[in-house]
C-alpha cells in the first residue's frame, strides 16, 4: 500500500521568499509521484511529475522536485515566491500495487503569500 | 488539450434528494475516476471505473453509487442525500494502463445539501 505525507497544512511565506512545500511518500515498488496545484474554485492541474528519468523535475510556473530515494521525499520548491503562487498544493504518488493505477492523494498545503 | 467537464459549478439539495453529479472527458480516457474534497482531508476516491460498464469501489463509497454507460461519462449517484455529503466533488480522467500519466480533473462541483 501506497501513502503520502505532506507537513504542513499551511506554509506562509513573503513574495520573493523561497517556498518549500515537503512531501514524503511511502511505496513497496518504485513509485510515480507528482505534483498538482489548485487554485481558488478550480480543479487540480499538474505541476511535475517524476517518472525515474531524472532525480530533479522541473515544472511548470518555475516551480522543480527532487527525488530523494534514501528518504522517501518529493519536496516542492520555488526560488521565489509571487503572488499568484498563493494555492493549494497536493502531493500524490502511484504504484503497480494489485496491477492497477490508482493515485493517493496527500492532504494538502495551502500557500499563502504575503506581499 | 484534454477536457473534463462537470456539468454543474454549484448545487443545493434537500436532504433525501436522489442527485446526480454528471462528469464528460473528451479523450477517450478509459480510467475515469470521482473523488470528494474536503477540508484537511485532501482528496479521497469515491469510485473509479477502468472501463465501460465496470466500476470499483474507492476509499469512501458508502452512500454513493455510479454509472459508467458510455466511455466519455461517468456519473456519480448520490441515492439520498444527506448533510454529512456537502463536499467538493471532483472528476478526473486518465487514460489506459499508464502508471506514470496524471490525472486530469474537472473543475469541480460544489454540492450543499440543506
Amino acid at each position: 500500500a501506497q501513502s503520502v505525507t505532506q507537513l504542513g497544512s499551511h506554509v506562509s511565506v513573503s513574495e520573493g521568499a523561497l517556498v518549500l512545500l515537503r512531501c514524503n511518500y511511502s511505496s513497496s515498488v518504485p513509485p510515480y509521484l507528482f505534483w498538482y496545484v489548485q487554485y481558488p474554485n478550480q480543479g487540480l492541474q499538474l505541476l511535475l511529475k517524476y517518472t525515474s528519468a531524472a532525480t530533479l523535475v522541473k515544472g511548470i510556473n518555475g516551480f522543480e522536485a527532487e527525488f530523494k530515494k534514501s528518504e522517501t521525499s518529493f519536496h516542492l520548491t520555488k526560488p521565489s515566491a509571487h503572488m499568484s503562487d498563493a494555492a493549494e498544493y497536493f502531493c500524490a504518488v502511484s504504484d503497480r500495487t494489485g496491477g492497477s493505477y490508482i493515485p493517493t492523494f496527500g492532504r494538502g498545503t495551502s500557500l499563502i503569500v504575503h506581499p | 488539450d484534454v477536457k473534463v467537464t462537470q456539468s454543474s459549478r454549484y448545487l443545493v439539495k434537500r436532504t433525501g434528494e436522489k442527485v446526480f453529479l454528471e462528469c464528460v472527458q473528451d479523450m477517450d480516457h478509459e480510467n475515469m475516476f470521482w473523488y470528494r474534497q474536503d477540508p484537511g482531508l485532501g482528496l479521497r476516491l469515491i469510485y473509479f471505473s477502468y472501463d465501460v460498464k465496470m466500476k470499483e469501489k474507492g476509499d469512501i463509497p458508502e452512500g454513493y453509487s455510479v454509472s459508467r454507460e458510455k466511455k466519455e461519462r461517468f456519473s456519480l449517484i448520490l441515492e439520498s442525500a444527506s448533510t454529512n455529503q456537502t463536499s467538493m466533488y471532483l472528476c478526473a480522467s486518465t487514460p489506459g494502463s499508464s502508471y506514470n500519466s496524471p490525472l486530469h480533473f474537472g473543475n469541480g462541483t460544489r454540492l450543499t445539501v440543506t
